[in-house]
Order: C-alpha cells, then sequence, then structure tokens
C-alpha cells in the first residue's frame, strides 16, 4: 500500500519570507498523481497545486512550486513570499492510476508570521 | 468557478442515530468520494462512486455507510447507527472522468462536522 510522510509536523516563517514543506511517499508505480491541498482554519481543502509523475518539469502556480524528485519520491512544496492568508494546515496527496482514492500525508501546520 | 457544496455544515445527532450527509458536486463531475478527518488526524478515504455504484471501498466504510445519488446532483452519505467515533468532519470530493491529471484531480467540498453524543 502507498503511504505519505510529511516529517515536520508544525513550521513557521516571517511574512514576504520563502518556505518548504518536504512530502515523501512510497509506491512502486511509475506513474502516479501527487498533490499538495491547504487546510485553513475553516477546515475547506483547498488544491494549491499538482503535478503527474510522468511530467519532469516541476509545477508551479502563481507563488506555490513543487520540487518533484521522482527517484527519491520526494515532492516537497515551496511558498514565495509567505502571506498571512497562508496560514494553514498542508496536506500531500497521491494518488495512483489504477485506484480512485487519495493517500494522505498527516499533514504540516504552517503559521506566517506578521 | 464551480464548486462542490455540502449540507449541512455542522451536525450533531445522538449514538443510535441515523445521519445523512448531502453533497452537489461539481455539475460535469463523474466520480464522486466521501473522505473523513477525524479531529486532528489524516484524511481518510472512506468510498468512491461511479456510474451508480460503488466503485472503491475503505475498510472504514463498514454495512453502517451508505452512498447514494438519489437524482441528477445530489450525492449523500449515510450513517445508519451512529457511534461516538463517528465524530468526524466529513468531506465529499468529485473529479471529472478521463484520462491524467484532470481525471485524477478531487475538488473538495466545505465538509460537514459531525458531532456524536
Amino acid at each position: 500500500a502507498q503511504t505519505v510522510t510529511q516529517s515536520q509536523p508544525e513550521m513557521s516563517v516571517q511574512e514576504a519570507e520563502t518556505v518548504t514543506l518536504s512530502c515523501t511517499y512510497d509506491t512502486s508505480e511509475n506513474n502516479y498523481y501527487l498533490f499538495w491541498y491547504k487546510q485553513p482554519p475553516s477546515r475547506q481543502m483547498i488544491l494549491v497545486i499538482r503535478q503527474e509523475a510522468y511530467k519532469q518539469q516541476n509545477a508551479t502556480e502563481n507563488r506555490f512550486s513543487v520540487n518533484f524528485q521522482k527517484a527519491a519520491k520526494s515532492f516537497s512544496l515551496k511558498i514565495s513570499d509567505s502571506q498571512l492568508g497562508d496560514t494553514a494546515m498542508y496536506f500531500c496527496a497521491f494518488k495512483d492510476n489504477y485506484g480512485q482514492n487519495f493517500v494522505f500525508g498527516p499533514g504540516t501546520r504552517l503559521s506566517v508570521l506578521p | 468557478e464551480p464548486e462542490v457544496t455540502q449540507t449541512p455544515s455542522h451536525q450533531v445527532t445522538q449514538m443510535g442515530q441515523e445521519v445523512i450527509l448531502r453533497c452537489v458536486p461539481i455539475s460535469n463531475h463523474l466520480y464522486f468520494y466521501w473522505y473523513r478527518q477525524i479531529l486532528g488526524q489524516k484524511v481518510e478515504f472512506l468510498v468512491s462512486f461511479y456510474n451508480n455504484e460503488i466503485s472503491e471501498k475503505s475498510e472504514i466504510f463498514d454495512d453502517q455507510f451508505s452512498v447514494e445519488r438519489p437524482d441528477g446532483s445530489n450525492f449523500t452519505l449515510k450513517i445508519r447507527s451512529t457511534k461516538l467515533e463517528d465524530s468526524a468532519m466529513y468531506f465529499c470530493a468529485s473529479s471529472e472522468g478521463g484520462g491524467g491529471l484532470a481525471y485524477a484531480t478531487q475538488y473538495f467540498g466545505p465538509g460537514t462536522r459531525l458531532l456524536v453524543l
């Protein structure tokens, strides 16, 4: 079974600084999908960024980018120019090419400090 | 931008009662899902639904749970006889059909917070 690990339970960053959240996963599949979701205090799950494993180019969405290292099974999220509204729980999620369910990591609680 | 919606946002029920959680997926999506998140824990998959039947379910999704698409827009999760440990946030999600990243991406609703007393 696939597993997703987020080794940083909590992190903090100063406003306007850059922070990187780590995610590693375990799979024997060659093609799969990876996602980062943000869960603010309202607890809604909001899609931040996504990546397909067979595409080597790292995905970017405005201030959010990923560093996808397929051989290392690593999918880290970089947030540039951090804003107070980025304060949230961040979940890394994995989906293989066959099943339908997501496997979520335990989350990293990010606090952006003024 | 289309969104997944869920009702109610909060529900309090007595142990042993039946609850129905409702979701309206994004209108052109074909796959529907339920997840739950016990407070402070990770999000866990419950069930997926496609073409009017369950396509995949986890070991959490036992006989106390059922899902239904009663009409062309709603997708429901029923818990027949609630237990204290069913207290959690329940998320509905939906995704498009087809292959690739669009198919794989799931869009989540705002959740229903269920408290069983």
